[in-house]
């Protein structure tokens, strides 16, 4: 699987926006680049996917370089619930086999200040 | 989406007895699949659980240590055998509703202790 590279932890303050940084230099052209986060004593929840254009949600929107080698998950207003590790991930557009599988790194434990 | 729900949610086990944890769909889904998440660590993949055959097991784990069954398209069991201090973690179940659906959904999880 390609790997990311994300920052271990980033601070920010409520009702600022926050940038999550994620590397994929590796990254092949069928990859599409996900995230995921995990608040505190809960499974992970989807939060926004993408291949080549910048993509928005309800929750965040994704910033995704020309080149494919990185991206940038964007919280417009962070709140004290956005408190989390954020996962980037890479996962091929599978149809039923295993290259599609979710693997998750390490993440950012983003830290919100009220 | 897809809600899971997970039992037990949590347990404290002797070492050496085993546990079998219960992942209930509220719809049919493709596929299902067995997470586990050591204290302080990020989520590994255990196994994809198939219908109907074997699990498909990731590098690390075998089916004698963590037989999975997955009898229809809305349930999977996954047991920890023989279970050692070294097997707490949480154990999460996680499902994807279709072939080519993008997201991917987990359950609360369940938090395993071994004494």
């Amino acid at each position: 699987d390609a790997k990311t590279t994300q920052p271990n932890s980033m601070e920010s303050n409520e009702e600022e926006p926050v940038h999550l940084p994620c590397n994929h230099s590796t990254i092949s052209g069928t990859d599409y680049i996900h995230w995921y986060r995990q608040l505190p004593s809960q499974g992970p929840e989807y939060v926004i996917h993408g291949l080549t254009s910048n993509v928005n949600n309800r929750m965040a929107s994704l910033a995704i370089a020309e080149d494919r080698k990185s991206s940038t998950l964007i919280l417009h207003r962070a709140t004290l619930r956005d408190a989390a590790v954020y996962y980037c991930i890479l996962r091929a557009l599978n149809y039923g086999g295993s290259q599609g599988n979710l693997i998750f790194g390490k993440g950012t434990k983003l830290s919100v200040k009220p | 989406s897809a809600v899971i729900s997970q039992k037990p949610s949590r347990d404290i086990c002797q070492r050496g007895t085993s546990l079998t944890i219960q992942c209930q769909v509220d719809s049919q889904v493709t596929m299902m699949f067995w997470y586990r998440q050591q204290p302080g660590q990020s989520l590994t993949l255990i196994a994809t659980a198939n219908q109907g055959s074997e699990a498909t097991y990731e590098s690390g784990f075998v089916i004698d240590k963590f037989p999975i069954s997955r009898p229809n398209l809305t349930f999977s069991t996954l047991t920890v055998s023989n279970m050692s201090p070294e097997d707490s973690s949480i154990y999460l179940c996680s499902v994807r509703t279709g072939i080519g659906k993008d997201t991917q959904y987990f359950g609360p999880g369940t938090r395993l202790t071994v004494l």
